[in-house]
């Protein structure tokens, strides 16, 4: 079955430091990717997608993600982080055939250290 | 603007009583979705729809039910079977036949019982 895992559930850094977020995918076929941002008591924000067109996807807020389908992973990366930038994410997958339904991961929550 | 609506915002339920959440879009997204998340465990499907008068059972639907009268509405009932209700609820709309785009959310509601 489709399925998502991100490694660590909680990920703090420094104000400035690299942001890694970890997205890896199990599926024979690559699915279509998605990162999403959620702020406390709110709904989801979508940060990037992948759609095959390029293995970097650049997205809002400095945000990027490579596709490696050799390692089945679809991580998410920030050069320097912003204390604006805590929040949790969410890393989600879509079948390319069948269903229609998005499958997430349970979460990563990044703490930003002043 | 297009968007998706869920209200109430909060919501508090008794023991024994049904509830309705309330999501509208008026972005003319064929797919609906309903996710209940708690603390560590992502979003988890409840129901879905693709098409008005059909949706099918998602992970967890037990305790739940919906409706999809109409192409912008699916509302989801917590029947009182649903023995821990307490949690943040998202809804979500997609288009249906481009798999690499993504699902649209609205800021929850949390429902609480009292």
């Amino acid at each position: 079955a489709q399925s998502v895992t991100q490694l660590g559930s909680h990920v703090s850094v420094s104000e400035g430091a690299l942001v890694l977020l970890r997205c890896n995918y199990s599926s024979s076929v690559p699915p279509y990717l998605f990162w999403y941002v959620q702020y406390p008591n709110q709904g989801l924000q979508l940060l990037l997608k992948y759609t095959s067109a390029a293995t970097l996807v650049k997205g809002i807020n400095g945000f990027e993600a490579e596709f490696k389908k050799s390692e089945t992973s679809f991580h998410l990366t920030k050069p320097s982080a912003h204390m604006s930038d805590a929040a949790e994410y969410f890393c989600a997958v879509r079948r390319p055939s069948g269903t229609y339904k998005y499958i997430f991961g349970t979460g990563t929550r990044l703490k930003v250290l002043a | 603007d297009g968007g998706i609506t869920q209200s109430p915002k909060y919501l508090f339920r008794k023991e024994g009583q049904n509830v309705t959440l309330s999501c509208e879009q008026n972005l003319n997204h064929d797919a609906m979705y309903w996710y209940r998340q708690d603390p560590g465990q992502g979003l988890r499907l409840i129901y879905y729809s693709q098409i008005v008068n059909d949706f099918q059972k998602g992970d967890i639907a037990e305790g739940y039910s919906v409706s999809r009268e109409k192409k912008e509405s699916f509302p989801l009932t917590v029947t009182s079977a649903q023995k821990n209700p307490t949690a943040f609820y998202l809804c979500a709309s997609s288009i249906v036949d481009r798999l690499n785009t993504e699902a649209f959310f609205g800021q929850g509601t949390r429902l609480t019982v009292v």
